[in-house]
């Protein structure tokens, strides 16, 4: 994943919003996913966004595409401790290949 | 529907074994993946397959080999295992015709660990 870029950790309060951010090198992905892994288990799809819009929401969750500036970004409002889980920005790449970035971890504080 | 299924759950096994994970869809699905995660390195793509009868290899083939014999089971195969092989591998299919979202859809993981 060394040209999909995510911090590795976030720490979030119960009830605020949480913004994980990523940045990619390449600009040809059709499509931008969020999948969420939680403890010990296997990854499902969060949402997805095609590289032509600029924003998408799905009730708490907003993401916001910068093609500019070749940035992704998810927004978790009131964030709940279920909430916790690794959360990977991931594009597609040649053919219907996928690039994962490393990963964000999210702890969600009581 | 199950989706998607890994067998086994983990395994620990001695370095120089053969070892197979198995995965099988229900989908009916025609590309399917197999990725192994490592800590600080995301998920790294070993071998994918677009279509029953066809193989490609990822990003991290060596030491690895698969087979499509079916739509249905993409089992991944380590000859000889080492210990730089302990990881967790997730199989992954998508229905990667024109239209779709190319969304992958992922089983639950084998943790392997070879000594």
């Amino acid at each position: 994943g060394e040209d999909v870029e995510q911090s590795l950790f976030l720490s979030v309060r119960e009830g605020d919003s949480s913004v994980i951010n990523c940045t990619y090198t390449d600009s040809s992905s059709t499509y931008l996913y969020w999948y969420k892994q939680e403890p010990g288990a296997g990854l499902q799809l969060l949402t997805y966004i095609f590289s032509n819009m600029d924003m998408k929401q799905d009730q708490r969750l907003t993401v916001l595409l910068n093609k500019k500036d070749k940035h992704l970004s998810l927004r978790i409002a009131d964030t709940q401790t279920g909430d916790s889980a690794i959360y990977f920005c991931v594009r597609t790449g040649g053919g219907n290949k996928l690039t994962f970035g490393t990963g964000t971890q999210l702890k969600v504080e009581l | 529907i199950a989706g998607i299924t890994q067998a086994p759950t983990s395994q620990i096994l001695a370095a120089g074994r053969r070892m197979t994970l198995r995965c099988t869809q229900d989908m009916r699905h025609n590309a399917m993946y197999w990725y192994r995660q490592d800590l600080g390195l995301g998920l790294r793509l070993i071998h994918y397959s677009n279509t029953a009868g066809t193989t490609g290899k990822g990003e991290v083939p060596d030491g690895y080999s698969v087979s499509r014999a079916n739509t249905d089971d993409f089992p991944l195969t380590l000859a000889s295992a080492v210990p730089s092989q302990t990881s967790v591998y997730f199989c992954a299919s998508s229905d990667s015709m024109a239209g779709s979202t190319d969304t992958q859809y992922f089983g639950p993981g084998t943790r392997l660990t070879v000594l």
